[in-house]
């Protein structure tokens, strides 16, 4: 298996709603990455787990909680968004062994609308 | 920090032409240098990739060589196809750390027939 999978697809949400986001990947990969990316922009890096802990979080507002329940699954929790957090979010993981680098391996992403 | 200036676009072509996507960085350590591609409606997928001065990166007809005097990575292929629109992105990744990947802005390609 070579790939990241995202659920939902697409989803539309409330500012009042809760709603989770889920990535799955089974390389064996130890980091995971949440991006978000807004049309016509480049992937902008939300949050990072290396070994299920959190590594870095790029000032991401606390509406978005991320979860690393084990070294397969990530999950971006979605609560009280504003219209400008619709965007494709994007998941993402990479193999680490030292100074060797593979790239990132990329989910289709989930197209979320707030309304 | 760590910085990648690709060139602007959108860049259109006619099927066969010649493509280069210009890609410069800025980084204070050693980076491993990446091309990916976004499909309309997808996520990114990796290109090619360098990890050192003068690896040439390919893949699909696309190649790419690691320039550590002109700091640069641009991105080439011979004979461009329709199949070949996309969004092309320039990245970086440093070796330590978290091994966070940094992208350019993004160049959008459009080959007609």
């Amino acid at each position: 298996d070579t790939e990241v999978t995202q659920t939902p697809k697409h989803l539309v949400m409330g500012m009042t709603n809760k709603k989770s986001l889920k990535c799955e990947q089974h390389m064996g990969h130890r980091a995971m990455y949440w991006y978000k990316q807004k049309a016509k922009k480049p992937p902008e890096l939300m949050f990072v787990y290396s070994y299920e802990k959190l590594s870095i979080n790029e000032s991401v507002p606390s509406r978005f909680s991320p979860e690393c329940p084990n070294s397969s699954l990530l999950n971006l929790h979605l609560h009280a968004l504003q219209p400008e957090d619709s965007a494709l979010y994007l998941c993402a993981s990479s193999s680490r062994t030292g100074l060797s680098n593979y790239g990132y391996t990329f989910g289709s992403g989930t197209r979320l609308t707030v309304v | 920090g760590d910085s990648v200036t690709q060139m602007e676009g959108p860049v259109t072509l006619s099927e066969e032409a010649f493509l280069t996507i210009n890609c410069t960085y800025t980084a204070t350590g050693y980076p491993s240098l990446f091309w990916y591609v976004q499909y309309p409606g997808e996520g990114l997928q990796l290109l090619l990739k360098a990890t050192k001065a003068d690896d040439k990166g390919s893949n699909k007809g696309f190649e790419a060589t690691y320039r550590k005097e002109t700091t640069s990575f641009h991105l080439e292929k011979g004979s461009v196809q329709v199949s070949d629109s996309a969004v092309y992105f320039c990245a970086l990744s440093d070796r330590s750390g978290n091994n966070d990947m940094r992208f350019g802005a993004g160049t959008r390609l459009t080959v007609k027939p």
